[in-house]
């Protein structure tokens, strides 16, 4: 079946540095990845959209030039929090889909960040 | 506003019962909904996907309904084992992506 990495699984850095997350999809092409966040006992909530190989479309709220993703190639993307800040701590969790349909969504096991 | 509202407090339920949990939603049209799995510190395990022109979707000791009309989703796990014991969340399709309730967490006791 489809699956979906992420690294790291969790990882502590300090105030003000940057840190960067990978998103894979192991054995499917992903024309699409999704970002999200979830706070705890919150709903997971979508942060961009990222298409290979073009711009991420981020939601509304959603700082882009803090949360920079990269959609290099068709297994892999990146999401990388530049000045952290407490307040991100946070579960980032990403999405591939390899069609458009929007339901068949893999998702990784993501990635704990917790700033200090 | 748009929402999708499940039980925020904890179902626990005793080994080989039927356990229901519940999810609403205003001010969606969806034309599926999902239902999903998350362990503590993991990603989310897709479980089930059900049309809006169907009521009813099963999957072994899984069975969710849709209706439409109430805005409501009912997801059942018959036969309830401690291995179930997770967090169940719903989802439904909404302006082109998924949006996610906050889960229900179940609780079976052996």
């Amino acid at each position: 079946g489809a699956v979906v990495s992420q690294h790291p699984s969790w990882v502590i850095c300090k105030s003000g540095t940057s840190v960067k997350i990978e998103c894979r999809s192991l054995d499917f092409q992903a024309t699409t990845m999704f970002w999200y966040r979830q706070f705890p006992k919150q709903s997971l909530m979508l942060m961009a959209t990222s298409n290979e190989g073009s711009k991420a479309t981020y939601e509304q709220g959603v700082e882009k030039d803090k949360f920079l993703i990269n959609h290099a190639s068709l297994t892999l993307s990146t999401l990388t929090v530049t000045s952290a800040h407490p307040e991100d701590s946070s579960f980032y969790i990403c999405s591939a889909r390899e069609g458009t349909v929007h339901y068949e969504q893999y998702f990784g096991p993501g990635t704990r960040l917790t700033v200090t | 506003s748009q929402k999708i509202e499940q039980n925020s407090e904890a179902l626990n339920i005793q080994e080989g019962k039927t356990a229901t949990l519940t999810c609403n939603y205003t001010n969606y049209s969806p034309a599926y909904l999902q239902w999903y799995r998350q362990d503590p510190g993991r990603g989310p395990v897709f479980l089930l996907l059900i049309r809006e022109n169907e009521k009813e979707k099963r999957k072994e000791r899984l069975k969710v309904t849709f209706d439409t009309t109430l805005k409501q989703s009912l997801f059942h796990i018959t036969a309830s084992q401690p291995a179930d014991s997770a967090t169940y969340l719903c989802a439904l399709e909404g302006n082109n992506r998924l949006a996610f309730g906050k889960g229900n967490q179940v609780v079976v006791i052996p």
